[in-house]
């Protein structure tokens, strides 16, 4: 079973202020990183991807990835009340005894961004 | 407009009683999945299909059955064997393969079983 991990939550940051998720993941032949957002009693939505080492970043978001270390984060710059939402960090690779893809999931991290 | 459209939202059931919740798309997408999602849990896959007439079980399809005789449709069936079944369902979309790509999300399908 692939392993994904999210730095528990829940995480409160102030307005304005930087949030970090960190998530890490087993399979050192993963090579896909997605971040989705998800609002209470919503379904989740894609904000970032990542498939090389380095960080990329799409406005106030920035995504990390350091194969070497497993790990995958997100950093949210200048944080707003809106981004308060649960994040999952998902990690492609194959199926157990087929070749073909598919997401793993960790189980989330709360942010909570106070005005 | 494109997109997933799940049905029922809301749905109740009595225990022993097998239900269908529906996932149709218009995206053109091959690949469809269904997740589980509990209460502070991450999403499981139950079952996902990357072509019409094939699909393949995921982590948690004890319980459930899924069909795929369309490229559009997706159905779960949630059965009686089934023996927590109160969750959050959610239908997903995929363009990409052998690479998932980024997953499209139904807004969703909550079961409460009574």
């Amino acid at each position: 079973q692939k392993e994904v991990e999210q730095n528990s939550g829940p995480l409160s940051v102030p307005e304005g202020a930087i949030a970090s998720l960190n998530c890490t993941y087993s399979d050192r032949g993963s090579q896909s990183f997605f971040w989705y957002r998800q609002y209470s009693g919503k379904s989740p939505e894609l904000i970032m991807s990542i498939y090389s080492n380095g960080d990329k970043e799409d406005g106030r978001f920035t995504a990390q990835l350091n194969k070497a270390s497993q790990y995958v984060s997100l950093l949210i710059r200048d944080s707003q009340p809106s981004d308060s939402a649960t994040y999952l960090c998902a990690v492609e690779g194959p199926d157990r005894g087929s070749t073909l893809g598919r997401l793993y999931f960790g189980r989330g991290t709360q942010l909570t961004v106070w005005p | 407009d494109g997109g997933i459209t799940q049905s029922p939202k809301y749905l109740f059931r009595k225990e022993g009683q097998n239900v269908t919740l529906s996932c149709e798309q218009n995206l053109n997408h091959d690949a469809m999945y269904w997740y589980r999602q509990d209460p502070g849990q991450g999403l499981r896959l139950i079952y996902y299909s990357q072509i019409v007439n094939d699909f393949q079980k995921g982590d948690i399809a004890e319980g459930y059955s899924v069909s795929r005789e369309k490229k559009e449709s997706f159905p779960l069936t949630v059965t009686s064997a089934q023996k927590n079944p109160t969750a959050f369902y959610l239908c997903a979309s995929s363009t990409d393969l052998p690479t998932t790509g980024e997953l499209f999300f139904g807004e969703g399908s909550r079961l409460t079983v009574l």
